[in-house]
């Protein structure tokens, strides 16, 4: 199964934009790359997903890499509720869809 | 609208007790997954179902049973309980490809 590669932490300041990176240099052509966020002593909450082109949607952007190899989860403007801890997975589209697998995320400080 | 729900939300097991964690969703989806969450980790995935009577195994399905009768149930079964399994457990569902629902979680204990 492909896999994700996130970096373990980074930090923003309020109000700031923040660009969450994702390696997936193994996806399949069918795969879908999500993105979830976990506050804490919560089960995770989607955030957005895509296939190859860029989307937009109210929470953020996803900026997915032309050879799908890499894609950037961007938050306009952090605030201090988007703390949390922020996975991106791969969801096959095929005939194993429901196999998601989450790596270990990236946690997110936002600084006031 | 109650979306994904889990019970129960707390629980203690001896070594070698048995239980059944219980997952329920109203949204008609079609695809069902248990994962579990220790600490400071990720979310592994255990069980999923893509309908009613198809199961499969995830990353770490040994010591665990599930089965799917219906479209809004996807109970998790314990064997045998172990101190191992102590972990936080999440069910989620969603329609093929598009976003999941996760339940609030069910932490269990193993002494």
């Amino acid at each position: 199964d492909a896999k994700t590669t996130q970096p373990n932490s980074m930090e923003s300041n309020e109000e700031e934009p923040v660009h969450l990176p994702c390696n997936h240099s193994t996806i399949s052509g069918t795969d879908y790359i999500h993105w979830y966020r976990q506050l804490p002593s919560q089960g995770p909450e989607y955030v957005i997903h895509g296939l190859t082109s860029n989307v937009n949607n109210r929470m953020a952007s996803l900026a997915i890499a032309e050879d799908r190899k890499s894609s950037t989860l961007i938050l306009h403007r952090a605030t201090l509720r988007d703390a949390a801890v922020y996975y991106c997975i791969l969801s096959p589209g095929n005939t194993n869809a429901g196999k998601s697998t989450f790596g270990d995320g990236t946690t997110l400080t936002v600084k006031p | 609208n109650a979306g994904v729900t889990q019970t129960p939300k707390f629980q203690v097991l001896k070594t070698g007790q048995s239980m059944t964690l219980q997952c329920a969703q109203d949204m008609n989806h079609e695809y069902m997954s248990w994962y579990r969450q220790d600490p400071g980790m990720g979310l592994r995935l255990i069980h999923y179902s893509v309908g009613a009577g198809i199961t499969d195994q995830g990353e770490v399905p040994n010591g665990y049973n599930v089965s799917r009768s219906t479209t809004e149930d996807f109970p998790l079964r314990l064997l045998s309980a172990a101190p191992s399994q102590t972990s936080v457990y999440f069910c989620a569902s969603s329609y093929p490809i598009n976003e999941a629902f996760f339940g609030q979680g069910t932490r269990l204990t193993v002494v």
